[in-house]
């Protein structure tokens, strides 16, 4: 099955610097990234997300980048705030149509603080 | 975005009663929907499948007994923890799928 680890478990910056969290996943047949955010005691929230067939995706301060062959995906926060301090999952699941979309693998999660 | 909804948010039960959350997809059908489970300052950990009109599908190492899963309507999912115990203290997080996933809100299950 799929396995995701996720680095680093703590991250803390200043406010107006850049965060970055990696993931690595295994099976290779896993070909959409999710990335959530999640606040104590609340729901995951997703925040941005990439398929296989794209390097990189952009959305504001936030992008992902993919590295299928090496079978590893990054989330970069630039220009970070203080909202923006949460705990961050990555996951990985295989394509929509399949019996396993949906189904995700999550990482161990990233505790981000932003300090002001 | 669509919604999925959990009742309830939170829920204290003594040791060895049963408790029983619901999933709701509350404007879309929903055929498969996924129970997670999340223990404090850890990731979000995959139980079951949960497939409208016929068995869930149990990941290894949860007990098929103990964590009772139906799936009875194309917007409904319960699960029930039976014979709670202490140890099954933990956040339940239940989540459906369309083009992407939406997770509900969660139950904190808090077995004393």
């Amino acid at each position: 099955g799929e396995n995701v680890e996720q680095h680093p478990s703590t991250l803390s910056v200043q406010e107006g610097d850049s965060a970055v969290i990696k993931c690595t996943y295994s099976d290779s047949a896993s070909n959409y990234f999710p990335w959530y955010k999640q606040e104590l005691g609340k729901r995951p929230q997703l925040i941005i997300d990439i398929r296989s067939n794209v390097g990189e995706k952009k959305d504001q301060r936030i992008a992902v980048t993919l590295n299928k062959t090496a079978k590893h995906f990054s989330l970069h926060i630039t220009e970070t705030q203080p909202e923006d301090s949460a705990v961050y999952f990555c996951a990985a699941t295989r394509s929509f149509g399949t019996d396993s979309w949906g189904k995700f693998q999550f990482g161990a999660g990233t505790q981000v603080v932003v300090t002001p | 975005g669509a919604v999925v909804s959990q009742h309830p948010s939170w829920v204290i039960c003594k040791s060895g009663t049963s408790v029983k959350i619901e999933c709701r997809s509350l404007d879309f059908q929903a055929t498969t929907m996924f129970w997670y489970r999340q223990f404090p300052k850890q990731s979000l950990m995959l139980m079951a499948t949960s497939n409208e009109g016929s068995k869930a599908t149990y990941e290894q190492g949860v007990e098929k007994d103990k964590f009772l899963i139906n799936h009875a309507s194309l917007t409904l999912s319960t699960l029930t923890v039976t014979s709670a115990h202490p140890e099954d203290s933990s956040f339940y997080i239940c989540s459906a799928k369309r083009t992407e996933a939406f997770f509900g809100q969660g139950t904190r299950l808090t077995v004393v």
